[in-house]
C-alpha cells in the first residue's frame, strides 16, 4: 500500500564518512523532490528530478549530490557530511503534464539523518 | 521574490474549539495552493489543494480552506478541534506558471489542541 518509500528510517553516520539515503515510489510519478527539513523549520528544496533531467536549486551545496538511476528509485548522497547536515531528509513525487501545472505531492516518512 | 507567510508559529485551542491558521501569499499571479500537516516523525500528509474553480475548499479531516485573491490569503480552518489535530501544518504554493512543481513553503505553524 506504500507509496513513496525511505529507507531507512533512521540513519546514524560519522563527520565526513559518506552516507546515501534512499527512495523508491509506487505510483510512476515523472518527477522526485528531495528536501531537507531542519528541527522547526519548513522543508527545503534541494534539488528534483524531472525524468531524467536533474534540476538542482541554487543554494544546494556541492556535498549533496542525486542518481535516479530509473523511474522507481532515487537517491540522495552526501559525500561528507557535517554536523550541519544533521536533519530529516524528504523524498517525495508528483505528476507533471505540461500545460497543467503540478498535481499533489506525495512525500515519503523521512529520513532522520544524525551525524556524529 | 515570492513567499508564503504563515501568522503564528504556535497556535494553541481547547478541544472543541474552532481551529484557524492563517497562511498569505506574496504574488499577482494566482498560484496553487496547498496545506499539509506533519506528525512528528513523519512526512507531509496533503490536507487539501486549491487549484482552480471553487475558492472554498474542503480537505480531509474536516478541514476546509477557502482562497481569498483580493487578500492573498489561504486560511486553514477546522469548526471543532480533536486531539488529534496537534501537528505542524504547512501552507505551501506553487506559481502554476513555473509548471515545474516547485512548492514554496510557509515557516509551518504548530497547533496545540488543549483537552
Amino acid at each position: 500500500d506504500a507509496m513513496v518509500i525511505q529507507n531507512p528510517r533512521y540513519q546514524v553516520t560519522q563527520f565526513g564518512k559518506p552516507v546515501t539515503l534512499s527512495c523508491s515510489q509506487t505510483l510512476n510519478h515523472n518527477v522526485m523532490y528531495w528536501y531537507q527539513q531542519k528541527s522547526s523549520q519548513a522543508p527545503k528544496l534541494l534539488f528534483h528530478y524531472y525524468d531524467k533531467d536533474f534540476n538542482n536549486e541554487a543554494d544546494t551545496p556541492d556535498n549533496f549530490q542525486s542518481r535516479r538511476p530509473n523511474t522507481s528509485f532515487c537517491f540522495l548522497d552526501i559525500r561528507s557530511p557535517g554536523l550541519g547536515d544533521a536533519a530529516m531528509y524528504l523524498c517525495a513525487t508528483s505528476q507533471i503534464r505540461q500545460g497543467w501545472g503540478q498535481e499533489t505531492q506525495y512525500f515519503g516518512p523521512g529520513t532522520r539523518l544524525l551525524v556524529l | 521574490a515570492q513567499s508564503v507567510t504563515q501568522l503564528g508559529s504556535h497556535v494553541s485551542v481547547s478541544e472543541g474549539a474552532l481551529v484557524l491558521l492563517r497562511c498569505n501569499y506574496s504574488s499577482s499571479v494566482p498560484p496553487y495552493l496547498f496545506w499539509y500537516v506533519q506528525y512528528p516523525n513523519q512526512g507531509l500528509q496533503l490536507l487539501l489543494k486549491y487549484t482552480t474553480g471553487a475558492t472554498l475548499v474542503k480537505g480531509i479531516n474536516g478541514f476546509e480552506a477557502e482562497f481569498k485573491k483580493s487578500e492573498t490569503s489561504f486560511h486553514l480552518t477546522k469548526p471543532s478541534a480533536h486531539m488529534s489535530d496537534a501537528a505542524e501544518y504547512f501552507c505551501a504554493v506553487e506559481w502554476g506558471s513555473s509548471n515545474t512543481g516547485k512548492l514554496i513553503f510557509g515557516q509551518g505553524t504548530t497547533l496545540q489542541v488543549k483537552p
